[in-house]
């Protein structure tokens, strides 16, 4: 199965600041990648899907890119709202659709 | 409005059983591959199971391969999770997942539904 990893486990930041995330897979999954947000209580919201593409509703501020084995999750201008937990998702090929151990983005 | 709405969960002793369902409102189920993803408590997000529009393709995570069966009924609207041999490592919440069209678990989510098993 393909492994992913997200670094860092947990980030500190503030308001209006930007902030980055990284998720790797085990091995190549050209651009089968999504990314979610999840806050305490709720169900995982999806941000980004196909690595790079920004689902409805979700604001501009969020971005992501990469392909392959090494992609990243930026939020631009960080509002009181984007603290929460971060996954990323790979959907390459055939399930079993593997997550990152998730990132817990608080506020510094 | 697209709906997932999960039902089903409870307490249930070791070895027990339960039947998840998840009422889907707001959309075609049959055009859809449907997933269900867990979360145990304190911990991150798991997929465990998919199926296709047509349930001609079924997927398991290794974990509960044996014990678990996904189902659907479309006309009904309804996505099923048959769990038997329960573990208490099975404990948390339990969400149905809409496929996005990329693949991957979810572009709509239901709320969840907990499950617990202990003795």
């Amino acid at each position: 199965d393909i492994q992913m990893t997200q670094s860092p486990s947990s980030l500190s930041a503030s308001v209006g600041d930007r902030v980055t995330i990284t998720c790797r897979a085990s091995q190549s999954i050209s651009s089968y990648l999504n990314w979610y947000q999840q806050k305490p209580g709720k169900a995982p919201k999806l941000l980004i899907y196909g690595a790079s593409s920004l689902q409805s509703g979700v604001p501009s501020r969020f971005s992501g890119s990469g392909s392959g084995t090494d992609f990243t999750l930026t939020i631009s201008n960080l509002q009181p709202e984007d603290f929460a937990t971060y996954y990323c998702q790979q959907s390459y090929n055939t399930p079993p659709y593997t997550f990152g151990q998730g990132t817990k983005l608080e506020i510094k | 409005e697209v709906q997932l709405v999960e039902s089903g969960g409870g307490l249930v002793q070791p070895g027990g059983s339960l039947r998840l369902s998840c009422a889907a409102s707001g959309f075609t189920l049959s055009s859809y591959s449907m997933n269900w993803v867990r979360q145990a408590p304190g911990k991150g997000l798991e997929w465990v199971s998919f199926i296709s529009g047509s349930s001609g393709t079924i997927y398991y995570v290794d974990s509960v391969k044996g014990r678990f069966t996904i189902s659907r009924d479309n006309a009904k609207n309804s996505l099923y999770l048959q769990m038997n041999s329960l573990r208490a490592e099975d404990t948390g919440v339990y969400y149905c997942a809409r496929e996005v069209i990329s693949g991957g678990t979810g572009d709509y989510w239901g709320q969840g539904t907990l499950v617990t098993v202990s003795s």
